[in-house]
């Protein structure tokens, strides 16, 4: 049971090239979600996934694009990569979203844009 | 808005001190809150779920409790070691369909042998 798993663990773009982060979960988790973590802001919310084909925004959307075309995987593309995307992306999961849900992160991808 | 904080943002202590991490929060429609730690470089590993009919959870020398009503939370760590030594995270899942955790900052703890 490998639970989260992010895909790479660290990465370095320029400045206008896109990539996909990838995520997977093997505990038949509905929900999925996307985090950044940047220096003493904490964890912002990017975009979820409550099920399969069914996606929505977080708090900071913009730059990115997520799809979720199965139940296992969730991936995160940035197109035009900017400076301001340099940060720690967390890939998380749970199973449902009520009072009973504990989430599970990823450890991680670690960009930064030149 | 909700809104997560977390207090004090850093904490140092000698080994064997028994400390107390603060999480507040401003709105009190919560489903559940939970505790993670995460290590320099490392990913959130959960600690404690306490769901809103809870009052606290243990988990070996680690004790949370919640308080919805004052829209706060304490972990409590007994007897600390330097291998606790990382950041401590706060974060709610509020009353709302379809929702994700909301973090606080953390608290970066150090214990010194």
């Amino acid at each position: 049971n490998a639970g989260v798993t992010q895909t790479p663990k660290f990465r370095i773009l320029k400045i206008g090239q896109s990539m996909t982060l990838q995520c997977t979960q093997d505990m038949n988790h509905n929900y999925m979600y996307w985090y950044r973590q940047d220096p003493g802001m904490g964890l912002k919310l990017i975009y979820y996934s409550v099920g399969a084909g069914i996606t929505d925004k977080g708090e900071v959307p913009n730059g990115y694009n997520v799809s979720r075309s199965t139940t296992e995987d969730f991936p995160l593309r940035l197109e035009l990569a900017a400076p301001s995307q340099t940060s720690v992306y967390f890939c998380a999961s749970s199973y449902g979203g009520d009072q009973n849900t504990e989430a599970f992160f990823g450890q991680g991808t670690r960009l930064t844009v030149v | 808005k909700q809104e997560v904080t977390q207090i004090p943002a850093a904490l140092s202590v000698p080994e064997g001190e028994n400390l107390v991490l603060n999480c507040s929060f401003t709105d009190s429609a919560i489903y559940n809150l939970q505790w993670f730690r995460q290590d320099p470089g490392k990913g959130l590993t959960s600690l404690l779920l306490i769901q809103s009919s809870q009052r606290e959870q243990t988990s070996g020398r680690l004790n949370a409790s919640l308080d919805k009503s004052s829209g706060r939370s304490t972990l409590y760590i007994a007897a600390s070691q330097p291998g606790d030594s990382a950041t401590y995270l706060c974060a709610v899942r509020i009353n709302q369909a379809g929702t994700a955790l909301i973090f606080g900052k953390g608290t970066t703890l150090s214990v010194s042998s």
